[in-house]
């Protein structure tokens, strides 16, 4: 157990570019988060799966974000025509099976649109 | 709208001392309320969590003291020290849904020796 990761750790790109992000969670975990962090407050909610099903997207998630979990491990987020106001950390996180609620998160992705 | 609010925004608090950590919520619904800590860099750990059916949650120095008529939780840290110095987040989820938490907007915490 290595704990959930995520690539890249940073990423800067131009306004209207297209990028990436990735996570791995923790191995056999079948619920995975991704969160938007701005500066100087706390994660908000953006989507959530369970094994490969995306069953919940926020209103945050414009159509310009996807995200996939395409065999129920590691997760993409893409994000289209990139605006300045993305500039954010995007957090993943991940909870097993069973009764426990506890998300466990990776260390995040900051993305910086110029 | 912000379901969960917290409060300071920000706290200095000498070695030793007491930090306290005051978070209230609206939804009702809601029956999970965790807390994490944040290190500049890294994600949200959790630090501590309590169910509504307990009014105190105690573990090490860290205390969750919770009033579900006021809808108010509050986090005390006793005898803080400098590696306490981080960032504290609230946060409530319901249990039977998702578990997707709501967080409140953070408390930046300086312990100083």
């Amino acid at each position: 157990d290595t704990g959930v990761s995520q690539n890249p750790r940073h990423k800067i790109t131009k306004r209207g570019q297209n990028v990436t992000f990735r996570c791995d969670p923790i191995s056999e975990h079948n619920r995975l988060y991704w969160y938007r962090q701005t500066l100087g407050q706390g994660p908000e909610f953006l989507t959530y799966f369970q094994n490969e099903a995306q069953l919940e997207k926020s209103r945050l998630l414009s159509d310009r974000f996807s995200a996939e979990r395409p065999k129920g491990s590691f997760s993409t987020l893409e994000i289209q025509r990139t605006e300045q106001g993305d500039s954010a950390m995007y957090l993943c996180a991940s909870i097993g099976t069973g009764g426990n609620y506890e998300q466990y998160f990776g260390p995040g992705t900051r993305l910086t649109v110029t | 709208q912000q379901q969960v609010k917290q409060s300071p925004q920000s706290l200095i608090v000498q070695k030793g001392g007491i930090s306290i950590i005051n978070c209230a919520y609206e939804n009702t619904a809601f029956d999970y309320f965790p807390w994490y800590q944040q290190f500049p860099g890294k994600g949200p750990a959790l630090l501590i969590a309590i169910r509504p059916d307990v009014s105190e949650k105690k573990e090490g120095r860290f205390t969750i003291s919770f009033n579900k008529s006021a809808k108010q939780f509050s986090l005390h840290i006793m005898d803080s020290q400098p590696g306490d110095s981080a960032t504290y987040f609230c946060a409530a989820g319901v249990s039977g849904g998702y578990q997707k938490v709501t967080f409140g907007t953070g408390t930046k915490l300086q312990v100083i020796p």
